[in-house]
């Protein structure tokens, strides 16, 4: 069935450095790609989405391309802030599947200043 | 646009009592509403598959007559954790996937901010 894996945390980086966090997924149909943020005590928020292969989603200085020949999505920022702690998963949505999402275990991310 | 409200946001009940958690889609018609659960640290649990007008989808495991969903219109839907137990606290989280139209794809899901259930 459809699965996401994602790296597991913790993550701990100093601030201003790069942040990779790694994500792969497996689908039979072809699915859409996601990652959400989730600061404490806090629901979900979405991040950035690709929903083809070659798409590259982008927000707040995120990135992640959807590479359909390694099957990855990983999250990539430039520099990191002390307020980009949070966890990140790793999602995905496919048609096939009655859209239904499945979820990556989370990374937890913090930025020390 | 596309809010998804939970409420209450946090509740603390005894065990042996109900509570009920309400998910309203704020700007937006939603068919279609899930229900997860999230352990500390952990990954999200679909509990639940909730279409307006009809009988709620539960997952694998999830005892659906401790767990009521009801979906009564296109924007609001209940769950109700049916004398509750202490291994029933946990976050529930809601989300709802609109009608597709207004520019909004028809497979995204929008998430409420989460209920936190203690029970004592």
């Amino acid at each position: 069935g459809d699965s996401v894996t994602q790296m597991e945390g913790p993550v701990t980086l100093s601030e201003e450095a790069f942040l990779t966090i790694n994500c792969t997924y497996t689908a039979t149909g072809y699915p859409s790609l996601f990652w959400y943020v989730q600061y404490p005590g806090e629901g979900l928020q979405l991040l950035l989405k690709a929903t083809k292969a070659d798409d590259k989603g982008s927000n707040k200085g995120f990135e992640a391309t959807y590479r359909k020949e390694t099957t990855s999505f990983h999250l990539e920022k430039g520099s990191v802030q002390v307020s980009d702690s949070a966890v990140y998963f790793c999602a995905l949505s496919a048609s096939n599947t009655g859209n239904q999402f499945y979820f990556g275990t989370g990374t937890s991310l913090t930025v020390i200043p | 646009g596309a809010v998804v409200s939970q409420h209450p946001s946090w509740v603390i009940c005894k065990s042996g009592t109900s509570v009920k958690i309400e998910c309203r889609s704020l700007d937006f018609q939603a068919t279609t509403m899930f229900w997860y659960r999230q352990f500390p640290k952990q990954s999200l649990m679909l509990m639940a598959t909730s279409n307006e007008g009809s009988k709620a989808t539960y997952e694998q495991g999830v005892e659906k007559d401790k767990f009521l969903i009801n979906h009564a219109s296109l924007t609001l839907s209940t769950l109700t954790v049916t004398s509750a137990h202490p291994e029933d606290s946990s976050f529930y989280i809601c989300s709802a996937r609109v009608i597709g139209t207004s520019g909004r794809t028809n497979y995204e899901q929008y998430f409420g901010p989460g209920t936190r259930l203690t029970v004592t």
